[in-house]
Protein backbone atom coordinates (compact mmCIF):
# COMPACT_ATOMS: atom_id res chain seq x y z
CA UNK A 1 0.00 0.00 0.00
CA UNK A 2 1.16 3.59 -0.86
CA UNK A 3 2.37 5.79 2.29
CA UNK A 4 3.29 9.09 2.36
CA UNK A 5 5.38 10.45 5.18
CA UNK A 6 5.84 14.24 5.94
CA UNK A 7 8.58 13.52 8.62
CA UNK A 8 8.29 17.50 10.30
CA UNK A 9 5.35 18.60 12.21
CA UNK A 10 6.42 22.20 12.44
CA UNK A 11 8.72 24.13 10.33
CA UNK A 12 10.13 27.34 11.52
CA UNK A 13 11.79 29.69 9.86
CA UNK A 14 12.50 33.21 9.32
CA UNK A 15 11.48 35.66 6.59
CA UNK A 16 13.82 35.70 3.42
CA UNK A 17 15.18 32.33 4.56
CA UNK A 18 15.22 29.49 2.31
CA UNK A 19 12.51 26.69 2.87
CA UNK A 20 12.26 22.99 2.31
CA UNK A 21 9.20 20.70 3.52
CA UNK A 22 10.44 17.73 3.01
CA UNK A 23 8.47 14.63 1.54
CA UNK A 24 8.91 10.98 1.35
CA UNK A 25 6.26 8.51 -0.33
CA UNK A 26 6.39 4.45 -0.92
CA UNK A 27 4.10 3.32 -3.86
CA UNK A 28 5.13 0.57 -6.13
CA UNK A 29 3.80 1.99 -9.14
CA UNK A 30 4.40 5.21 -11.25
CA UNK A 31 2.98 7.77 -8.76
CA UNK A 32 1.74 11.38 -9.23
CA UNK A 33 2.73 13.64 -6.58
CA UNK A 34 0.79 16.77 -5.02
CA UNK A 35 1.09 19.80 -2.90
CA UNK A 36 -1.79 21.15 -1.03
CA UNK A 37 -1.87 23.79 1.14
CA UNK A 38 -4.45 24.99 4.07
CA UNK A 39 -3.72 28.98 5.16
CA UNK A 40 -5.56 30.05 8.31
CA UNK A 41 -9.09 30.26 7.98
CA UNK A 42 -9.34 29.28 4.64
CA UNK A 43 -10.02 25.45 2.87
CA UNK A 44 -7.20 22.97 1.33
CA UNK A 45 -6.28 23.85 -1.57
CA UNK A 46 -4.16 22.51 -4.47
CA UNK A 47 -0.41 24.53 -4.49
CA UNK A 48 1.37 22.28 -7.00
CA UNK A 49 1.72 18.98 -8.69
CA UNK A 50 4.91 17.16 -10.37
CA UNK A 51 3.31 16.94 -14.28
CA UNK A 52 3.02 20.67 -14.49
CA UNK A 53 6.54 21.65 -13.48
CA UNK A 54 5.51 24.84 -12.38
CA UNK A 55 6.04 27.46 -10.01
CA UNK A 56 3.50 28.62 -7.68
CA UNK A 57 3.93 31.95 -5.29
CA UNK A 58 8.32 30.84 -5.85
CA UNK A 59 7.42 27.07 -4.61
CA UNK A 60 8.86 24.52 -6.81
CA UNK A 61 8.90 20.43 -6.02
CA UNK A 62 10.80 18.03 -7.68
CA UNK A 63 10.22 14.24 -7.85
CA UNK A 64 12.75 11.77 -7.10
CA UNK A 65 12.24 8.85 -7.86
CA UNK A 66 15.41 7.25 -6.72
CA UNK A 67 15.07 8.65 -3.43
CA UNK A 68 11.56 8.98 -3.36
CA UNK A 69 10.97 12.30 -2.36
CA UNK A 70 8.73 15.21 -3.62
CA UNK A 71 10.16 18.02 -1.35
CA UNK A 72 8.92 21.18 -1.44
CA UNK A 73 11.23 24.10 -1.94
CA UNK A 74 11.35 28.07 -1.71
CA UNK A 75 14.50 30.30 -1.89
CA UNK A 76 12.95 32.99 0.21
CA UNK A 77 10.01 32.50 2.42
CA UNK A 78 7.43 34.95 3.14
CA UNK A 79 5.51 35.14 6.17
CA UNK A 80 2.00 34.38 3.54
CA UNK A 81 3.96 31.54 3.44
CA UNK A 82 2.43 30.72 6.81
CA UNK A 83 0.02 27.47 6.68
CA UNK A 84 -0.67 24.18 6.66
CA UNK A 85 1.04 21.95 3.57
CA UNK A 86 0.49 18.56 2.80
CA UNK A 87 1.85 16.08 0.34
CA UNK A 88 -0.35 13.54 -1.29
CA UNK A 89 0.16 11.19 -3.60
CA UNK A 90 -2.37 9.44 -6.07
CA UNK A 91 -2.64 6.32 -7.35
CA UNK A 92 -3.20 5.82 -10.82
CA UNK A 93 -4.89 2.12 -10.39
CA UNK A 94 -7.63 3.53 -8.02
CA UNK A 95 -8.94 6.44 -10.06
CA UNK A 96 -7.92 9.51 -8.17
CA UNK A 97 -7.96 8.52 -4.51
CA UNK A 98 -4.88 10.63 -2.88
CA UNK A 99 -3.11 9.84 -0.29
CA UNK A 100 -2.05 12.36 2.41
CA UNK A 101 1.33 12.85 4.36
CA UNK A 102 1.13 14.18 8.07
CA UNK A 103 1.22 18.02 6.91
CA UNK A 104 3.94 20.39 8.38
CA UNK A 105 2.96 23.59 10.12
CA UNK A 106 5.24 26.42 8.27
CA UNK A 107 6.03 29.40 10.29
CA UNK A 108 7.84 31.88 8.98
CA UNK A 109 8.44 34.53 11.51
CA UNK A 110 9.15 38.72 10.53
CA UNK B 1 -15.11 28.51 -9.85
CA UNK B 2 -15.80 25.17 -8.10
CA UNK B 3 -18.10 25.39 -5.04
CA UNK B 4 -18.19 22.64 -2.91
CA UNK B 5 -20.15 23.40 0.36
CA UNK B 6 -21.19 21.45 3.58
CA UNK B 7 -24.00 22.10 5.45
CA UNK B 8 -22.65 23.04 9.22
CA UNK B 9 -19.02 24.15 9.94
CA UNK B 10 -19.64 23.39 14.01
CA UNK B 11 -21.38 20.64 15.06
CA UNK B 12 -21.87 19.56 18.64
CA UNK B 13 -23.46 16.34 19.44
CA UNK B 14 -24.06 13.38 22.15
CA UNK B 15 -22.31 9.95 21.84
CA UNK B 16 -24.73 7.20 20.53
CA UNK B 17 -26.70 10.16 18.15
CA UNK B 18 -26.91 9.40 14.51
CA UNK B 19 -25.13 12.54 12.43
CA UNK B 20 -25.53 13.28 9.28
CA UNK B 21 -23.35 15.30 7.50
CA UNK B 22 -23.57 17.03 3.88
CA UNK B 23 -22.17 18.25 0.86
CA UNK B 24 -22.97 19.56 -1.97
CA UNK B 25 -20.49 20.51 -5.35
CA UNK B 26 -21.72 22.72 -7.86
CA UNK B 27 -19.54 21.77 -10.92
CA UNK B 28 -21.13 18.46 -12.20
CA UNK B 29 -18.10 16.44 -10.86
CA UNK B 30 -18.43 12.67 -11.02
CA UNK B 31 -16.46 12.29 -7.73
CA UNK B 32 -16.97 12.76 -4.23
CA UNK B 33 -14.76 12.12 -1.27
CA UNK B 34 -15.15 12.16 2.67
CA UNK B 35 -11.67 12.70 4.86
CA UNK B 36 -11.43 13.40 8.30
CA UNK B 37 -8.53 15.56 9.15
CA UNK B 38 -6.56 15.28 12.66
CA UNK B 39 -3.40 16.99 14.05
CA UNK B 40 -0.44 14.43 12.88
CA UNK B 41 -2.42 12.39 11.05
CA UNK B 42 -3.14 14.49 8.04
CA UNK B 43 -6.43 13.53 5.93
CA UNK B 44 -7.41 10.10 5.90
CA UNK B 45 -10.26 8.61 3.60
CA UNK B 46 -13.37 7.72 4.93
CA UNK B 47 -15.36 7.08 1.94
CA UNK B 48 -15.77 8.11 -1.76
CA UNK B 49 -18.35 7.74 -4.57
CA UNK B 50 -17.46 7.47 -8.57
CA UNK B 51 -21.03 8.11 -9.26
CA UNK B 52 -24.54 8.19 -8.11
CA UNK B 53 -25.54 5.34 -6.16
CA UNK B 54 -21.90 4.20 -6.05
CA UNK B 55 -20.08 3.85 -3.07
CA UNK B 56 -16.38 2.57 -2.19
CA UNK B 57 -14.73 2.20 1.21
CA UNK B 58 -11.80 4.10 2.38
CA UNK B 59 -9.24 4.08 4.66
CA UNK B 60 -11.10 4.30 7.84
CA UNK B 61 -14.77 3.37 6.88
CA UNK B 62 -15.51 2.13 10.65
CA UNK B 63 -18.94 3.77 12.11
CA UNK B 64 -19.65 5.72 9.27
CA UNK B 65 -21.65 5.66 6.41
CA UNK B 66 -21.98 7.22 3.11
CA UNK B 67 -25.27 8.07 0.25
CA UNK B 68 -24.95 9.64 -2.73
CA UNK B 69 -28.71 10.42 -4.19
CA UNK B 70 -27.94 12.67 -6.19
CA UNK B 71 -24.87 13.27 -8.48
CA UNK B 72 -24.07 16.81 -6.47
CA UNK B 73 -24.83 16.03 -2.83
CA UNK B 74 -22.85 13.31 -1.26
CA UNK B 75 -23.63 12.80 2.56
CA UNK B 76 -21.42 11.40 5.73
CA UNK B 77 -23.51 8.68 8.23
CA UNK B 78 -22.17 8.30 11.74
CA UNK B 79 -24.85 5.76 12.99
CA UNK B 80 -23.98 6.37 16.35
CA UNK B 81 -21.44 9.12 17.09
CA UNK B 82 -18.59 8.33 19.67
CA UNK B 83 -16.12 10.61 21.35
CA UNK B 84 -13.15 9.18 18.94
CA UNK B 85 -14.97 10.48 15.85
CA UNK B 86 -14.33 14.20 17.07
CA UNK B 87 -12.51 15.64 14.10
CA UNK B 88 -12.53 18.20 11.22
CA UNK B 89 -14.95 16.29 8.20
CA UNK B 90 -13.79 17.86 4.86
CA UNK B 91 -15.49 16.89 1.86
CA UNK B 92 -14.20 16.79 -1.80
CA UNK B 93 -14.88 16.64 -5.19
CA UNK B 94 -13.31 16.03 -8.19
CA UNK B 95 -13.84 15.61 -12.35
CA UNK B 96 -13.75 12.13 -13.08
CA UNK B 97 -11.12 9.25 -12.71
CA UNK B 98 -8.11 10.11 -14.25
CA UNK B 99 -5.83 10.28 -11.05
CA UNK B 100 -4.17 13.55 -12.47
CA UNK B 101 -7.12 15.83 -11.35
CA UNK B 102 -7.27 18.07 -9.34
CA UNK B 103 -9.72 17.63 -5.91
CA UNK B 104 -11.55 20.62 -4.87
CA UNK B 105 -12.32 20.60 -1.10
CA UNK B 106 -15.10 22.22 0.84
CA UNK B 107 -14.71 24.10 4.38
CA UNK B 108 -14.69 21.81 6.48
CA UNK B 109 -17.30 20.85 9.40
CA UNK B 110 -15.74 20.02 13.20
CA UNK B 111 -17.44 18.18 15.10
CA UNK B 112 -17.75 17.46 18.43
CA UNK B 113 -19.05 14.46 20.06
CA UNK B 114 -19.73 14.27 24.12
Amino acid sequence: AQRVTQPEKLLSVFKGAPVELKCNYSYSGSPELFWYVQYSRQRLQLLLRHISRESIKGFTADLNKGETSFHLKKPFAQEEDSAMYYCALSDNNAGNMLTFGGGTRLMVKP
Amino acid sequence: DVKVTQSSRYLVKRTGEKVFLECVQDMDHENMFWYRQDPGLGLRLIYFSYDVKMKEKGDIPEGYSVSREKKERFSLILESASTNQTSMYLCASSLDRSYSYEQYFGPGTRLTVT
